[in-house]
């Protein structure tokens, strides 16, 4: 069974530019969860998605984004990037929802400059 | 605001010990508990989880829950070298379909 895969591996963006990371959940698994991950803040939650809709938000401002299409993939969108969205987004799918085995995709890793 | 808190370490041990790591949590309604671990520059992969009271063991590791003391645990048994790296503690939070993570224990297990 494939893992989770998520693409681009690497980008470099300029400051005031939007981006759309995307992610392939494994196989059968219908809950997306992405994350951001920082050296000062670690790993903190964006949204899950669950057969499209989106179930919880984590604390980050409008410009973070994202959706879940019907084969369950996922894309997240941050517009107006700005230096400090430089970090590690990790994707993690689960059958269910996360109180299930939950597993990471590689990530992406974003640079702003 | 739900917290987990891990002590960032490094935790240091000699190849062949028991390496200790900690984890508490704020949240009283968090019901399962992760353990991941995450080798520099790569992605965070599941060990175990844990949603009752006591120990869960899987081979080297054994994972401990005290739900009265909000504290969580991994044992890591016969330590190896390749153990070295980062381990981060998570609970799912009650109501939703999160998870909270701590900030990791740096483990260095030297030969």
């Amino acid at each position: 069974k494939a893992g989770v895969t998520q693409t681009p591996r690497y980008l470099i963006k300029t400051r005031g530019q939007q981006v759309t990371l995307s992610c392939s959940p494994i196989s059968g698994h219908r809950s997306v969860s992405w994350y951001q991950q920082t050296p000062g803040q670690g790993l903190q939650f964006l949204f899950e998605y669950f057969s499209e809709t989106q179930r919880n938000k984590g604390n980050f401002p409008g410009r973070f984004s994202g959706r879940q299409f019907s084969n369950s993939r996922s894309e997240m969108n941050v517009s107006t990037l700005e230096l400090g969205d430089s970090a590690l987004y990790l994707c993690a799918s689960s059958e269910q929802d996360m109180g299930t085995e939950a597993f990471f995709g590689q990530g992406t890793r974003l640079t702003v400059v | 605001q739900k917290e987990v808190e891990q002590n960032s370490g490094p935790l240091s041990v000699p190849e062949g010990a028991i390496a200790s790591l900690n984890c508490t949590y704020s949240d009283r309604g968090s019901q399962s508990f992760f353990w991941y671990r995450q080798y520099s520059g790569k992605s965070p992969e599941l060990i175990m989880f844990i949603y009752s009271n006591g120990d869960k063991e899987d081979g080297r590791f054994t994972a401990q829950l005290n739900k009265a003391s909000q504290y969580v645990s991994l044992l890591i048994r016969d330590s190896q070298p390749s153990d070295s790296a980062t381990y981060l503690c998570a609970a799912m939070n009650s109501g939703y379909s999160t998870l909270t993570f701590g900030k990791g224990t740096m483990l260095l297990v030297s030969p």
